[in-house]
């Protein structure tokens, strides 16, 4: 596609079910990103794929959140007994260019838990 | 700790006028800084970079300044139009890294 995809756009949940986020990133991109950005607040680090290589998940903030990237394609971000302070928006983004890095972002799946 | 500090309260600006944003780190040596554009309800978009042996970088209106003494870049837009009323996102990097992201500045030109 022409720029990076994410579904659903909108996901209202109930406190305690799982959730799955999906992000297609722009064709050829190595690198994606998940974020997760609160109401009024800046851009929170949670996971970033770069190839083949293993994920750098040191911004998850807690088990109950997983990503999973098949091959240089599809990530999935799964939120696990959903909890009301996980509602924010989660954005994705990817990036080709491995040295300086600039990100095409998604416009975000807006997840709100009840 | 990587730290990222961006002007926490928002600018307000007159339409014409040059509005200079601020973007200090700290226990980092970027390569690049990169500057990123979102308004509300979108994702962030990006704007330009500048690398650590370029002192500005000009696109336009924009101008980047980037002190790698003071840890520091400026972010420049002259003749200011109500339609860069946004929040402007700075992110240090380099390559190999992840791409981390200040709180960013809200930016208000009135008419």
């Amino acid at each position: 596609g022409a720029g990076v995809s994410q579904s659903p756009s909108n996901k209202v949940t109930e406190k305690g079910k799982d959730v799955e986020l999906r992000c297609d990133p722009i064709s050829g991109h190595t690198a994606l990103y998940w974020y997760r950005q609160r109401l009024g607040q800046g851009l929170e680090f949670l996971i970033y794929f770069q190839g083949n290589s293993a994920p750098d998940k040191s911004g998850l903030p807690s088990d109950r959140f997983s990503a999973e990237r098949t091959g240089e394609s599809v990530s999935t971000l799964t939120i696990q007994r959903t909890q009301q302070e996980d509602s924010a928006v989660y954005l994705c983004a990817s990036s080709l260019a491995e040295e300086t890095g600039e990100l095409f972002f998604g416009e975000g799946s807006r997840l709100t838990v009840l | 700790s990587q730290k990222i500090e961006q002007n926490s309260e928002a600018l307000n600006i007159q339409e014409g006028k040059t509005a200079t944003l601020t973007c200090n780190y700290t226990n980092y040596s970027p390569a690049y800084l990169q500057w990123y554009r979102q308004d509300p309800g979108r994702g962030p978009v990006f704007l330009l970079l500048i690398r650590e042996n370029e002192k500005e970088k000009r696109k336009e209106r924009l101008k980047v300044t980037f002190d790698t003494t003071l840890k520091q870049s400026l972010f420049h837009i002259t003749a200011s139009q109500p339609a860069d009323s946004a929040t402007y996102l700075c992110a240090p990097y380099n390559q190999g890294g992840k791409l981390i992201f200040g709180q960013g500045t809200e930016l208000s030109v009135k008419p």
